[in-house]
C-alpha cells in the first residue's frame, strides 16, 4: 500500500471557525510532512515530523497547528484563518526523514481548503 | 542556501515525438534531486531521484533523468510523449549535509502539454 490519505477533501470555513485537517499512511514512514500549495505553484513546506516529533516548523503563523498522534497519522489544526490561507494543504510522507538519507515523499491528494 | 531553477514555464510538444523538462539546481554539497509530477486537482506523484552513481536515471511511465554534474543540470527525458503526460512537472533538489538538509526545495514548475 502505497497511499497517503487525506481527508476531507474540500474544505470551506469562516474565519472565526476551528476546523482539522486529517492525513494517514500505513507505509511505516517515519517522516510526515504539511505542504501548502498556491494554484499552479510549488508546494511551500511548512511542518517536518521526524518519528512523531516536530522537526521543522517553517515559522508558519501559530493559527495552523499540527499535531502527529502516532506513526500513521497527522493533522493539521485550523483557527482564524484568513482569506489567503486558502489553498490546496497536502500532506506527504516519506520512509525516513531526510536527514537520513534521501528518501522520495509519497503525497496525498490534497485538502482543498477555501477561507472565507 | 540550495535553488532549482526549472527556465521554461510551458513545454508543448507533439505525442509521439521526445520530450525535455529542463531542471538546474545549486547546492553547495551533494545534491539529492527528484523530478514529481502532478495532475489536476491531485497530489504530487514520484517519478524518479538521482542519489549518486549512473548519471542516467530510469523512473516510472518510462521518464528517465540526466544527472550532469558539471552543467548543475538534471533534465527530465522522455523518447516518446503520450497525451495523458500532460501535467505540471516539478525538479526538487536536498542538500545532503548542507544547511537545508531534509528539506526539499523545489522549482516553479513546467507545464508539459502534448498535442494528438
Amino acid at each position: 500500500d502505497t497511499e497517503v490519505t487525506q481527508t476531507p477533501k474540500h474544505l470551506v470555513m469562516g474565519m472565526t471557525n476551528k476546523k482539522s485537517l486529517k492525513c494517514e499512511q500505513h507505509m511505516g514512514h517515519r517522516a510526515m510532512y504539511w505542504y501548502k500549495q498556491k494554484a499552479k505553484k510549488p508546494p511551500e513546506l511548512m511542518f517536518v515530523y521526524s518519528y512523531e516529533k516536530l522537526s521543522i516548523n517553517e515559522s508558519v503563523p501559530s493559527r495552523f497547528s499540527p499535531e502527529c498522534p502516532n506513526s500513521s497519522l497527522l493533522n493539521l489544526h485550523l483557527h482564524a484563518l484568513q482569506p489567503e490561507d486558502s489553498a490546496l494543504y497536502l500532506c506527504a510522507s516519506s520512509l525516513r526523514p531526510g536527514t537520513e538519507g534521501s528518501y522520495e515523499q509519497y503525497f496525498g491528494p490534497g485538502t482543498r481548503l477555501t477561507v472565507t | 542556501a540550495q535553488s532549482v531553477a526549472q527556465p521554461e514555464d510551458q513545454v508543448n510538444v507533439a505525442e509521439g515525438n521526445p520530450l525535455t523538462v529542463k531542471c538546474t539546481y545549486s547546492v553547495s554539497g551533494n545534491p539529492y534531486l527528484f523530478w514529481y509530477v502532478q495532475y489536476p486537482n491531485r497530489g504530487l506523484q514520484f517519478l524518479l531521484k538521482y542519489i549518486t552513481g549512473d548519471n542516467l536515471v530510469k523512473g516510472s511511465y518510462g521518464f528517465e533523468a540526466e544527472f550532469n554534474k558539471s552543467q548543475t543540470s538534471f533534465h527530465l527525458k522522455k523518447p516518446s510523449a503520450l497525451v495523458s503526460d500532460s501535467a505540471l512537472y516539478f525538479c526538487a533538489v536536498d542538500n545532503a549535509g548542507g544547511t537545508s538538509y531534509g528539506k526539499l526545495t523545489f522549482g516553479q514548475g513546467t507545464i508539459l502539454t502534448v498535442h494528438p
